[in-house]
């Protein structure tokens, strides 16, 4: 069973437009919804993150949008730049819990 | 203050032949991880640890092997690899249940022919 589903797989953005990854879970005792990024050839770092009690975490040009009721987050990149082209992942997780990824989503910003 | 290591950063086997792969974090973390990564299949979760001397299956378990007899050292052990196992392994560290940030290393790519 997914307990995380992340869309889109792929998605191109123009230089200066908003990106927008979403994702779904189940698991209501989840308490915690990161974003990682990753570039070619290194690991995921953490981008942003949101815990339930809070609907909107904004860290400069990234949002973390969050619906608790329909069980889904989303990732907004404001001004997007050829810079932030890198591979997106959602997770899921709370306290001990083991953390759990979305299948990612490949960003290209494109000039 | 080196983060978490991973050794080797590439490997080749032939099917049925044995490995460890290295991870080791100088953080005091007390949860480590393996991953692997696969196109189109995101990351999944093989082995997970919350301290010296537990260890528990994650999504994919089948074919691999842990243990953890320090905080620093999680190696992760393919027993008789197999074409299936080509893949690239991340080891990822957390402080605890308190701090929920995951440390990535810079993974392994193995190949197995």
């Amino acid at each position: 069973q997914q307990q995380v589903k992340q869309s889109p797989q792929s998605l191109i953005v123009q230089k200066g437009g908003i990106s927008i990854i979403n994702c779904a879970y189940e698991n209501t005792a989840f308490d915690y919804f990161p974003w990682y990024q990753q570039f070619p050839g290194k690991g995921p770092a953490l981008l942003i993150a949101i815990r339930p009690d809070v609907s909107e975490k904004k860290e400069g040009r990234f949002t973390i949008s969050f619906n608790k009721s329909a069980k889904q987050f989303s990732l907004h990149i404001m001004d997007s730049q050829p810079g932030d082209s890198a591979t997106y992942f959602c997770a899921v997780s709370g306290g001990y819990q083991k953390v759990t990824f979305g299948i990612g989503t490949k960003l290209q910003v494109i000039p | 203050n080196a983060g978490v290591t991973q050794t080797p950063k590439f490997q080749v086997l032939k099917t049925g032949q044995s490995m460890t792969l290295q991870c080791a974090q100088d953080m005091n973390h007390e949860y480590m991880s393996w991953y692997r990564q696969d196109p189109g299949m995101g990351l999944r979760l093989i082995h997970y640890s919350v301290g010296a001397g537990i260890t528990d299956q994650g999504e994919v378990p089948n074919g691999y092997n842990v243990s953890r007899s320090t905080t620093e050292d999680f190696p992760l052990r393919l027993l008789s690899a197999a074409p299936s196992q080509t893949s690239v392994y991340f080891c990822a560290s957390r402080d605890g249940a308190t701090n929920e940030k995951l440390f990535f290393g810079s993974g392994t790519q193995l190949s197995v022919l």
